[in-house]
């Protein structure tokens, strides 16, 4: 079946700008994550969806960001204000839930703030 | 919270040899180790998992071992091939109870970058 899904792949923006990144997970998959791995670096937790709430926000980096799920399915993560240490690859990644902890892994989306 | 460290950072061999990438992790509640390889410009995939009652599993040519006591697990790749030349991580699961319900919340290492020579 088709996997996690990102748009854009690519988005160049002007330091100051809004963005919104979106994630399609696979679906039937329940819990949803993002991600950000900047340049040379591991993964980095921002959010956790179950469902369409967010009970985990602990790795938000500031309030410039946030993020929506609507139902069991897309996600938004929305970059307020966009700094040049925004730039870095977004990751989203979904899984079921229960007793299940694999998560797979869209292609992510390349922010570069000029 | 979890923290995981991950060595070598980079890891060069030739064709035909071994490989082995070690990491540790700081909370011995984790209970789901995975890997993932992450090839230029792609996405992370799982090649391979561990639950915290398995001390070995192996698929192929790769294989993983965990050491609970230790708090270290290790992914070996045996008969290396050009192909397997990419980034590698490792991640640590907790169950983390948060806004009333509990998920499994995996912290990564900070990746190996292994390049097989022909």
């Amino acid at each position: 079946g088709a996997g996690v899904s990102q748009s854009p792949s690519n988005k160049v923006t002007e330091k100051g700008k809004d963005v919104e990144l979106r994630c399609d997970p696979i679906s039937g998959h329940t819990a949803l994550y993002w991600y950000r791995q900047r340049l040379g670096q591991g993964l980095e937790f921002l959010i956790y969806f179950q469902g369409n709430s967010a009970p985990d926000k602990s790795g938000l980096p500031s309030d410039r960001f946030s993020a929506e799920r609507t139902g069991e399915s897309v996600s938004t993560l929305t970059i307020q204000r966009t700094q040049q240490e925004d730039s870095a690859v977004y990751l989203c990644a979904s899984s079921l839930v229960i007793g299940n902890y694999e998560q797979y892994f869209g292609p992510g989306t390349r922010l570069t703030v000029t | 919270g979890e923290n995981v460290e991950q060595h070598p950072s980079t890891l060069s061999v030739q064709e035909g040899d071994s490989a082995v990438i070690k990491c540790t992790y700081s909370d011995s509640a984790s209970n789901y180790f995975p890997w993932y390889k992450q090839e230029l410009g792609k996405r992370p995939q799982l090649i391979i998992d561990i639950r915290s009652n398995v001390g070995e599993k192996k698929d192929q040519r790769i294989a993983v071992t965990l050491n609970k006591t230790a708090k270290h697990f290790s992914l070996h790749i045996t008969e290396t091939q050009p192909e397997d030349s990419a980034v590698y991580f490792c991640a640590a699961n907790l169950l983390i109870n948060a806004g009333g319900t509990s998920y499994g919340k995996l912290t990564f290492g900070q990746g190996t970058i292994l390049t097989v020579h022909p």
